[in-house]
């Protein structure tokens, strides 16, 4: 697609459910970030991918946090045993090299 | 360690007169350093981003930044605020080679007064 695709736009899970989202990076951008979004804040970052390697993951807040990219496009990001706490908006972007940067919409995380 | 400040949470201007945004970068390597815009329930669009040559760089939407290496900073400006330049702004800094995490501020919400 032209640009990077993020899907739901919007998720509201009742605490305790586990949740997946989805990002369909730029054709061909080798690397792939999460980015976290806590309401007022900047984003955070979550893990890396370079192709379906993740190269880093140093900031997933907790061990129910998981991302996968299995063929080194799609990306998801799942969340176990959702918490209030996970409420925020999830950010994907997807880059080809050095300096360059492309975000999706995101996808707007409410746990009640 | 790697951060970005943006020391403003919040600024007003009146439609018309000049604006400027701050941004202060603590990183190993040089840099590349980019300002991205976002309006409410959207993503982050990029304004400008600077790695070398020029210190002043022009970007979209009339915006412009200047790079001062010994103040390290990435100062946002731009001469006459629009109506419709009400929005987040988040300054960043990237790796300039190789593949590495990109490193944002909190962002400073800019609201503009008719």
């Amino acid at each position: 697609g032209a640009g990077v695709s993020q899907s739901p736009r919007y998720k509201v899970a009742k605490r305790g459910q586990d949740v997946a989202l989805r990002c369909d990076p730029i054709s061909g951008h080798v690397s792939l970030f999460w980015y976290q979004q806590a309401l007022g804040q900047g984003p955070e970052f979550l893990t890396y991918f370079q192709n379906e390697a993740q190269l880093d993951k140093s900031g997933l807040p907790s061990d129910r946090f998981f991302a996968e990219r299995p063929e080194g496009s799609v990306s998801t990001l799942k969340i176990q045993r959702t918490q209030q706490e996970d409420s925020a908006v999830y950010l994907c972007a997807s880059s080809p090299g050095p300096g360059k940067l492309f975000f999706g919409s995101g996808t707007q995380l409410s746990v009640l | 360690a790697q951060s970005v400040t943006q020391p403003d949470i919040h600024i007003t201007v009146s439609e018309g007169a000049s604006l400027e945004l701050r941004c202060n970068y603590s990183y190993g390597a040089t840099p590349y350093l980019f300002w991205y815009v976002q309006s409410p329930g959207q993503g982050l669009q990029l304004l400008l981003k600077y790695f070398s040559g020029d210190t002043l760089v022009q970007g979209i939407k009339g915006f412009e930044a200047e790079f001062k290496r010994s103040q390290s900073s990435f100062n946002l400006r731009k001469p006459s605020v629009h109506w419709s330049d009400a929005a987040e702004y988040f300054c960043a800094v990237g790796p300039s080679s190789g593949t590495y995490k990109y490193i944002f501020g909190t962002g400073t919400r800019l609201k503009v007064l008719a």
